[in-house]
């Protein structure tokens, strides 16, 4: 495979349910971030990694926890969310770490998210 | 005011025509300038980037970039229908990437 694979496509989920997102980029690159997108509002940053370790937490509820085991995988584990989290989760990776602007982003495919 | 403004379209062109697409940003010691397409229920692609004042082209495509009026343009040529999109305008301001919300282009055949 190459580039960056997101699972699940689609997520329906109750309020009191715990899930993951999964990430995996096959680039070597160096940094890993996960984005929300709501309709008709600017990607919000979510969580930054670079090298494995979290380098930016865009003051995001503690609902939301992120996780970076390695360079190549990146996890979102979600708990009791709110119907207002629905949106769509993009994962993407860069070259540069957090000491380089982090241009050139590859997104993942995403997961619909929808809180019920 | 918004770090990154875009209107939201939609913008309509016919086939064949120029579709000019234009961002505004608000800190003027922003660096690195990147255009972004998405397709209906897919992910962010990049397709340009410009760092200097000027013109930058890649085939069909032509990135504007005024630094002093901090502004940014894309201009696609010969628009196909295949170009029907939300372009999304990022900008690297202070070691931070900031989008815009988006543009959404509809090229009529």
């Amino acid at each position: 495979e190459t580039g960056v694979t997101q699972t699940p496509r689609h997520l329906v989920m109750g309020m009191t349910n715990k899930k993951s997102l999964k990430c995996e980029q096959h680039l070597g690159h160096n940094a890993m971030y996960w984005y929300k997108q709501s309709a008709k509002k600017p990607l919000e940053l979510m969580f930054v990694y670079s090298l494995e370790e979290r380098v930016e937490n865009n003051s995001v509820p503690s609902r939301f926890s992120p996780e970076c085991p390695n360079s190549s995988h990146l996890f979102l584990h979600l708990h009791t969310l709110q119907p207002e989290d629905s949106a769509l989760y993009l994962c993407a990776s860069s070259q540069g770490t957090h000491r380089t602007p982090n241009e050139k982003l590859f997104f993942g495919s995403g997961t619909q998210l929808s809180v019920l | 005011q918004k770090e990154v403004e875009q209107n939201s379209g939609p913008l309509s062109v016919p086939e064949g025509a120029i579709a000019s697409l234009n961002c505004t940003y608000s800190d003027r010691g922003s660096q690195s300038f990147f255009w972004y397409r998405q397709y209906s229920g897919k992910s962010p692609e990049l397709i340009m980037f410009i760092y200097s004042n000027g013109d930058k082209e890649d085939g069909r495509f032509t990135a504007q970039l005024n630094k002093a009026s901090q502004y940014v343009s894309l201009l696609i040529r010969d628009s196909q229908p295949s170009d029907s999109a939300t372009y999304l305008c990022a900008v690297i301001g202070g070691n931070k990437l900031v989008f815009g919300a988006g543009t959404i282009l509809r090229v009529k055949s």
